[in-house]
Order: C-alpha cells, then structure tokens, then sequence
C-alpha cells in the first residue's frame, strides 16, 4: 500500500533556482493538498485541489505553482526560490464532497533548505 | 475567523499515567474535528474524528477524544501513556462548509517518560 508518495525527500536549494516537488497517490482521492511545515506554526495550506484540471489557493500561496493533469499527480513547483521557503513540505489526499468527513492521507514530506 | 488552539506547546507524562492533550476551537456552525500524530520525520496519521454523536470519540493505538460544546474543546486523552506514544499531536477542524479545508493547530509534543 504506497498510499502518498512524495520525491524527492531531501533538497538544497540555492536562491533563485527551481524545482517541482512530485506528489503522487493512489488511493484515487479526488481531493489533493499541498501544505508546509515551520516550526511552532502547525500547517499552512499552500494550494489544493478537488480534481484534475482544477486548483485553487490556500493561506500560503505565493512563490508556488501548482498543476493537476491526473488524478494520481500534484506536483509542486517553486520558481524563484527564496530563504523563506526553506520548510518541510507535505502532500495530502483524501476523498472530499464538500462537506466530507473523511481524513487526510499524508506523505513523508520533502525537507527543503533554501541557502 | 474560523481557528483551533493548542494551548500546551510540550506535554510531559510518566509511562502507565493518563495523559491529555488540550484543543479548543473557534468556528461558526457544527465543528468537524480531528486529531493526527506525526512521528519523527513522518508524514501525519489519521487518529480520530469527531462529526456528530456521542460526545467521547475513540480513536487508533487506544487514544479517544472528548467533544465538549459549551467549553468548545476537543482533548485527546489515553488512559494509560507508552513510551512509544511520544510524538508530535495536531488538532485540527474543518474550515466551514462545502470545503474539506483543514485548519491545524500549532502541535503539542508529548514525551512519555519511562
């Protein structure tokens, strides 16, 4: 059962580079999440998405990008990376209606370190 | 604005003894709450939920939560604390209707002392 699978698990960035964090599931939630993590805050929603070809925007959303061609698929991706995006990113899915009650399934994470 | 609180940043138990891990919430209409457990350098875990009904909530690895409407608060609690429960806890709720947003709690560390 791979559940949420997320690559890669560790990155150095320097400033002003770019990468996509892979997000992938197969569990064939509709509902996708991307979410980071900074100590003492809990977790910010970046972006999400309720199904293929559909995204939105959460609390934390500038200097991401996200996209969803597939159900299985929610990459990440950050343009210009600056020293506050240094966090631990997470993907999340889960089947959602609008008014679900169902949980969130989370990957490992991917640690980021932006110098 | 909709919000839930942690107030307890680090909660400190003896192995064998009961513990409590405190949540409370802000939000406008029936509250959908939750709770997860990150393990280090894991993801969240799913732990338990409350949605309607009875008032105590059971959950995985023998932990339960207790809904309390008129103290807006939704502790997670184990009768007898391991070791092996030692983790990071979030709380979190559902941000309003027609969305399956989360809105998470800050965390509380739980060390469970042998």
């Amino acid at each position: 059962n791979a559940g949420v699978t997320q690559t890669p698990k560790f990155r150095i960035l320097k400033i002003g580079q770019s990468m996509t964090l892979q997000c992938t599931q197969d569990m064939n939630h509709n509902y996708m999440y991307w979410y980071r993590q900074d100590p003492g805050m809990g977790l910010k929603l970046i972006y999400y998405s309720v199904g293929a070809g559909i995204t939105d925007k959460g609390e934390v959303p500038n200097g991401y990008n996200v996209s969803r061609s597939t159900t299985e698929d929610f990459p990440l991706r950050l343009e210009l990376a600056a020293p506050s995006q240094t966090s631990v990113y997470f993907c999340a899915s889960s089947y959602g209606t609008g008014n679900s009650n169902q949980p969130q399934h989370f990957g490992d994470g991917t640690r980021l370190s932006i110098l | 604005a909709q919000s839930v609180a942690q107030p307890e940043d680090q909660v400190n138990v003896a192995e064998g003894n009961p513990l409590t891990v405190k949540c409370t919430y802000s939000v406008s209409g029936n509250p959908y709450l939750f709770w997860y457990v990150q393990y280090p350098n894991r993801g969240l875990q799913f732990l338990l939920k409350y949605i309607t009904g009875d008032n105590l909530v059971k959950g995985s690895y023998g932990f339960e939560a207790e809904f309390n409407k008129s103290q807006t608060s939704f502790h997670l609690k184990k009768p007898s604390a391991l070791v092996s429960d030692s983790a990071l806890y979030f709380c979190a709720v559902r941000v309003r209707l027609n969305t399956d947003k989360l809105i998470f709690g800050t965390g509380t560390r739980l060390q469970v002392f042998p």
